[in-house]
């Protein structure tokens, strides 16, 4: 059982680029999250969506959008890198919203 | 404005002891609490929750206890371990569905010293 599945583990993107980062569930979990880590800042909430078909805004959303058109997969999506992105992205999951949630390895971003 | 704080971004504590990591929290819309570890190029990993109906919960050597009163709950880990030390995430929810998503604190690198 593979859990979340992030794609790549790392990238290194040139300032003004698009970028879509990866995340697939097979726990048929219904809510799923992003999440940046940054030094100092602990865990800050991205984008959300509790079931597919649906998303929302979390604390720091500008400059991301997503998507949920199936249960399983969650992209988050950069439209115009800038170099305040450079961070860590974890996708995570959880059976219903607001519960334990379980989270991929991460996505080392480099913004240049 | 943080609504889940961890006030001590470090704590050290020798092998066998105890350790003891606190959270404070303000917004008292939150009833489900939880707590992550997390190990450097992983990501974070579940490790126990607690309901508002509940002021102790227990899983093996840890255990968390909550006071509603003083929006603090904390994390014991009895004894420590040397594969203790990592970074320690607290988190809350609104379970009821309120704001969405898990809210966390900042974080606290547990060191565990032989």
């Amino acid at each position: 059982i593979a859990g979340i599945t992030q794609a790549p583990t790392s990238q290194i993107l040139a300032a003004g680029r698009r970028m879509t980062l990866r995340c697939t569930q097979d726990m048929r979990h219904n809510a799923m999250y992003w999440y940046r880590q940054d030094l100092g800042l602990g865990l800050r909430l991205i984008h959300y969506s509790n079931t597919a078909g649906t998303t929302g805004k979390g604390e720091v959303p500008d400059g991301y959008s997503v998507s949920r058109a199936n249960t399983d997969d969650f992209p988050l999506t950069l439209a115009s890198a800038v170099p305040s992105q450079t961070s860590v992205y974890f996708c995570a999951s959880s059976r219903q919203q607001n519960t334990e949630a379980f989270f991929g390895q991460g996505t080392r971003l480099t913004v240049v | 404005d943080q609504q889940v704080k961890q006030n001590s971004p470090s704590l050290s504590v020798q092998e066998g002891r105890i350790s003891i990591l606190n959270c404070d929290y303000t917004n008292s819309m939150f009833d489900y609490f939880l707590w992550y570890k997390k190990y450097p190029a992983e990501g974070p990993t579940f490790l126990i929750s607690i309901s508002s109906i509940k002021d102790k919960n227990e899983d093996g050597r840890f255990t968390v206890f909550l006071n509603k009163s003083a929006k603090h709950l904390s994390l014991h880990i009895v004894p420590s371990q040397p594969g203790d030390s990592a970074v320690y995430f607290c988190a809350a929810s609104e379970s009821g569905g309120g704001a969405d998503g898990l809210t966390f604190g900042k974080g606290t690198h547990l060191i565990i010293q032989p």
